[in-house]
């Protein structure tokens, strides 16, 4: 149980153009979604927090403008790069817990590899 | 915000050897978690810790909770080739927070 997708798993496309990236949980419901970016031999950095049915929050430095988040549904999150540039090139991860408590694990998609030619 | 550190940065080890690795933080952690991320994969939750001095095992995989609890520890016996990875701690952000920290990582490889 307690599955996490992601799709696409990699996308490549132009500077300028719009990507879209689905994050799902597939067998729970879940409350709290988080986005990561993980840059080549570095750690995940978090994005933002989004919640089912409210507006996402995002951590310092990260362009709400920019990567846009919208958690329609208990099953849903989706994250859209804006205008992508190359810089933006990245491996993007989601995760899902079922509550908004402290401690509540967190379940990790595979990742999605960005790359903005 | 609060830091993570690991050490070793990475490892290059021989299949059937114990690896040890430590993660140290700036300030009091309530959890420490310890993760392992496969090539191109997500992280996989490994160990979870929630009380100073714990000390959990999963199958060959054991970590402690540090009595200061600024640190933890994981250690791996007798390693396997699908022991290859990175493995992160992390912990809450900040107190009552369900937003996560990751440690810096800790690279393994196995030299056959």
């Amino acid at each position: 149980g307690a599955v996490v997708s992601q799709h696409p798993s990699r996308v490549i496309c132009k500077s300028g153009t719009s990507v879209k990236i689905e994050c799902r949980s597939l067998d729970f419901q879940a409350t709290t979604m988080f986005w990561y970016r993980q840059f080549p031999k570095q750690s995940l950095m978090l994005m933002a927090t989004s919640n089912e049915g409210s507006k996402a929050t995002y951590e310092q430095g990260v362009e709400k403008d920019k990567f846009l988040i919208n958690h329609a549904s208990l099953t849903l999150s989706t994250l859209t790069v804006t205008s992508a540039h190359p810089e933006d090139s990245s491996f993007y991860i989601c995760s899902a817990s079922q509550t908004s408590g402290v401690g509540d694990t967190q379940y990790f998609g595979p990742g999605t590899r960005l790359t903005v030619l | 915000g609060q830091q993570l550190n690991q050490s070793p940065q990475s490892m290059f080890i021989q299949e059937g050897e114990d690896v040890s690795m430590n993660c140290t933080s700036s300030s009091i952690f309530n959890t420490w978690l310890w993760y392992k991320q496969d090539p191109g994969e997500g992280p996989v939750l490994l160990i979870a810790l929630y009380k100073a001095g714990e000390l959990t095992s999963n199958g060959r995989l054991t970590a402690q909770f540090g009595i200061t609890r600024k640190d933890s520890f994981l250690n791996i016996s007798a390693s396997i080739p699908s022991d290859v990875g990175i493995y992160f701690c992390a912990g809450p952000a900040n107190f009552g927070n369900e937003k996560l920290t990751f440690g810096t990582g800790t690279r393994l490889t196995i030299i056959p």
